[in-house]
């Protein structure tokens, strides 16, 4: 079936450093979505960006991501981690447009120290 | 602009009691629309899916269930509180265009069963 695996549930790094969260997915469709959300402490997931096109970088807010169809991946990455980069990180699936919700991955916590 | 909007924020309640949880959408007409729960610290599981009024399918049994009344809006609901329901719960919707079910997530009601 469909599934969302990512690897790290807790990164924790110093403030300025690089990050880089691993997702990876399986689906028999040709045509997924890969979705990035991130979760703040007490609110409510927001979307942070999205992908469907295969080998093009999509960024926001500093954050950017490649969807890589060959290898059924959609790293996050950031250049240089801020303290209010903290938060809870999940990468979705949506396996085709028209089905019924997205498929969440666990989770990966970051941490960001002074 | 779509607004999305859940209530109560917050609740403290008993083991037994009923509880009803609700959420509304406005600006989007024939939005689908979801329950999420989250456990303290944990993933989004998906409770329920539901496409137009009056339709509604369980994805998980946890003693819960859903009901829309109206287009813009969904209900969840249970007769007797377990503590297992204790827990973060999420409304929200995705529009049905290409948007690869791209879903938006209200505030979150927060429930805490004693």
């Amino acid at each position: 079936g469909d599934s969302v695996t990512q690897t790290e549930g807790l990164v924790t790094l110093t403030e300025g450093l690089p990050v880089m969260l691993n997702c990876t997915y399986q689906t028999i469709y040709s045509n997924p979505f890969l979705f990035w959300y991130v979760q703040h402490l007490n609110e409510s997931p927001r979307l942070l960006l999205k992908s469907f096109t295969d080998n093009k970088r999509t960024e926001h807010q500093g954050f950017h991501a490649t969807l890589h169809k060959s290898s059924s991946s959609f790293h996050l990455q950031k250049s240089s981690a801020q303290l209010s980069d903290s938060a809870l990180y999940y990468c979705a699936l949506s396996p085709y447009q028209g089905g019924r919700a997205l498929i969440f991955g666990t989770g990966t916590t970051v941490s960001v120290s002074p | 602009a779509q607004t999305i909007h859940q209530w109560p924020v917050a609740e403290i309640k008993a083991v037994g009691s009923p509880l009803s949880l609700g959420c509304t959408i406005k600006g989007k007409s024939s939005p689908n629309l979801y329950w999420y729960w989250q456990a303290t610290g944990g993933t989004l599981q998906q409770l329920f899916y539901s496409i137009t009024v009056g339709q509604v399918e369980s994805v998980v049994q946890l003693n819960l269930s859903a009901s829309r009344p109206k287009d813009d809006q969904f209900i969840l609901s249970t007769e007797k509180l377990l503590l297992s329901h204790s827990g973060f719960y999420l409304c929200a919707w995705s529009a049905r265009d290409n948007s690869g079910n791209t879903l938006y997530f209200g505030e979150g009601s927060r429930l805490i069963v004693v």
